[in-house]
């Protein structure tokens, strides 16, 4: 049974650079999150897919930040011009069809230096 | 977002049994009590979740108290690998979990 997958799992870059991580779900999960964790905090939602749609986006996801899932299985996020605040645990989550229960994946930590 | 109130930090003693309180005095009638866990250095995990009647799975129970207004995750039998942090979250159809702190347990050996 494979889980939840994200790569990579630690990331450490510049300030102005461009970072992407990548997530791939449960097989045939149809919805997929993307959370933010800070130390000491819950996961923050950041946005979630359904199949190869984008249906919401928190206003937390600036406009440095993008997701796509182009095929409805894996998806990434991509920060532009990262910035020393947008260091964090990005998480990823899958749910399968006509259920709440959300997995997640082991993270990708980003270190912005 | 309906919104919960936890404890910051509980302990127990190994092997013996935990209760973790949640408080949710805004729930609404069809608000969904979900309970996530974060172990060190992974992604939450699911643990139980229940609308108003109390749930048994083979982690923990969910007690829902009578009103809704608040519920306690219990696990029967507290071992080291259920050190972790424990997220109370309410859910209605169609919206997004919200994360709070949660609670974060300490299990003495």
């Amino acid at each position: 049974d494979t889980g939840v997958s994200q790569d990579p799992r630690h990331k450490i870059t510049k300030r102005g650079q461009n970072v992407t991580f990548r997530c791939d779900p449960i097989s045939e999960h149809n919805r997929l999150y993307w959370y933010r964790q800070t130390l000491g905090q819950g996961p923050e939602f950041l946005t979630y897919f359904q199949n190869e749609a984008q249906l919401e986006k928190s206003r937390l996801l600036s406009d440095r930040f993008s997701a796509e899932r182009p095929k409805g299985s894996f998806s990434t996020l991509e920060i532009q011009r990262t910035e020393q605040g947008d260091s964090a645990m990005y998480l990823c989550a899958s749910t399968p069809r006509g259920q709440a229960t959300q997995f997640f994946g082991p993270g990708t930590r980003l270190t912005v230096l | 977002d309906a919104k919960t109130t936890q404890p910051n930090s509980m302990e127990s003693n190994e092997e013996e049994p935990v209760h973790l309180p949640c408080n949710h005095s805004t729930i609404s009638g069809t608000d969904y009590i979900h309970w996530y866990r974060q172990l060190p250095s992974q992604g939450p995990e699911y643990v139980i979740h229940g609308l108003t009647s109390n749930v048994n799975n083979r982690m923990a129970s969910l007690a829902i108290a009578e009103d809704r207004k608040s519920s306690t995750l219990i696990l029967h039998r507290a071992t080291l690998r259920d050190a972790a942090v424990y997220y109370c979250i309410l859910r209605n159809y169609g919206q997004n979990f919200v994360f709070g702190p949660g609670t974060r347990l300490s299990v003495l050996p």
